[in-house]
């Protein structure tokens, strides 16, 4: 059965830090996503992760994906407010997109 | 604003009633998915349409079904309700590739007493 676990379900962290979200998965994939939701809205697609090695940034945050490893990585740099929100990871598994449980990251000023 | 609409947006009924949901893609986008997020399994793929035709299937109940039309829109009907069917249900599409991002509309809750 595929399996995404994120780690850690729940971070608090203070503007300007650095943090590092895990998404480790249970088989073989070569199609990562990160997704972010606000509180109450829906999912907003942040990076589609196709190959072994693969990095992406966009503004503060940086998904990178190793297959061999079966991780993904979601980088924050220099944390602000705005970033307030859940972030998931999702593998395309074989006809099926399998959700991670969800970040929910607060930063407080 | 992702382009896909979704009605109603709230929607509250009684156990073992049934329900229709409706989604409307992006212009130009072929596939349509349906999620489930509850607060208890998080958030679940249901079902892929694409142009049309049933593309993948995910943890869908038989008590679900859904279509699309030929005019792309996309129907999700729960019969029979219970009160575990209580989440929020997502649609959202793309143009039909897996390696392309999906864009989800605002939800339905849906809310069952």
């Amino acid at each position: 059965e595929l399996k995404v676990e994120q780690n850690p379900l729940f971070l608090s962290m203070q503007e300007g830090k650095n943090y590092t979200i895990y998404c480790n998965y249970s088989t073989t994939s070569d199609r990562l996503y990160w997704y972010r939701q606000d509180p109450g809205k829906s999912l907003e697609s942040l990076f589609v992760l196709l190959s072994n090695g693969a990095v992406k940034q966009e503004g503060r945050l940086m998904a990178s994906l190793d297959t061999k490893a079966r991780l993904s990585t979601l980088h924050i740099t220099a944390a602000v407010h705005d970033l307030s929100a859940t972030y998931f990871c999702v593998l395309q598994g074989a006809q099926k997109l399998v959700f991670g449980q969800g970040t929910r990251l607060t930063i407080n000023p | 604003d992702s382009g896909v609409t979704q009605t109603p947006k709230h929607l509250i009924t009684a156990t073992g009633q049934r329900v229709t949901l409706r989604c409307s893609p992006r212009s130009g986008d072929l596939s349509v998915y349906w999620y489930q997020q509850s607060l208890d399994q998080g958030l679940q793929f249901l079902i892929q349409y694409y142009n049309g035709e049933e593309r993948a299937k995910g943890n869908i109940l038989e008590r679900f079904s859904a279509q699309q039309f030929p005019d792309l829109h996309s129907e999700l009907n729960l019969s029979s309700l219970e009160l575990g069917d209580s989440a929020l249900y997502f649609c959202a599409s793309n143009r039909g590739g897996d390696n392309q991002p999906q864009h989800f509309g605002d939800g339905t809750r849906l809310s069952i007493l």
